[in-house]
């Protein structure tokens, strides 16, 4: 499975929208993106996944470039609780040999 | 609507003892898993199983041995805790590969004296 890059820690401020990057240039054609975020003390949460197009969904929103080597998740409105270490994982969804690897991720800190 | 729980949430042993943690889901998923993390090392795979007595070794499994005769359910047992075993458990499972959607447990916190 291909490895990401995420910055180590970003801030925002509430209300407003928190993108969180992420580099994965060595993604295979069959590999998907996937973002997990884990709130203090508690198991990781599925946000998002996406192949090539742009998703969308209740939580979150997740720009894939069109080489899809880097992609966005994106909180349109953050809130407090959004507080969290923010993973991007790379997998091949539907095989035997697609494994999550979760790497230190992104501390996302939102601010009153 | 359980989905997935663990027991205990929080557990303390002595050096020797054997101890068990217990995973359950609801949702009737092939695959489950355990992770444990720790400070400056993330999430790392214990083991998983694909199906019922079907399972497999991940990257940290030495010193843990799991079971899973029934669907839902996946224990984790340290046959002779060590105070490097001190860490926090999670469980998880996803419908039909190890690469789906996978939805994981509130956590067991181990502390091994």
């Amino acid at each position: 499975d291909a490895k990401t890059t995420q910055p180590t820690s970003m801030d925002c401020a509430e209300g407003r929208a928190a993108n969180l990057p992420c580099n994965h240039s060595t993604i295979s054609g069959n590999e998907y993106v996937y973002w997990y975020r884990q709130i203090h003390s508690q198991g990781p949460q599925y946000i998002i996944h996406g192949l090539k197009n742009n998703e969308t969904n209740e939580m979150a929103s997740l720009i894939i470039t069109e080489d899809r080597k880097s992609s966005t998740l994106i909180l349109p409105h953050a809130t407090l609780r959004d507080t969290a270490v923010y993973y991007c994982i790379v997998t091949r969804r539907g095989s035997t040999l697609g494994r999550l690897y979760f790497g230190r991720g992104t501390q996302l800190t939102v601010w009153p | 609507d359980a989905g997935i729980t663990q027991s205990p949430r929080y557990k303390i042993t002595e050096t020797g003892r054997q101890v068990t943690l217990m995973c359950h889901q609801t949702w009737s998923h092939s695959y489950m898993f355990w992770y444990r993390q720790d400070l400056g090392h993330g999430l790392r795979l214990i083991y998983y199983s694909a199906a019922a007595d079907i399972t497999d070794k991940g990257e940290v499994s030495d010193g843990y041995v799991v079971s899973r005769s029934k669907t839902e359910n996946f224990p984790l047992t340290l046959e002779s805790a060590t105070r490097s075993q001190t860490s926090v458990y999670f469980c998880a499972s996803s419908e039909s590969s190890p690469g789906d959607t996978q939805y994981f447990g509130p956590g067991t916190r181990l502390t091994v004296l």
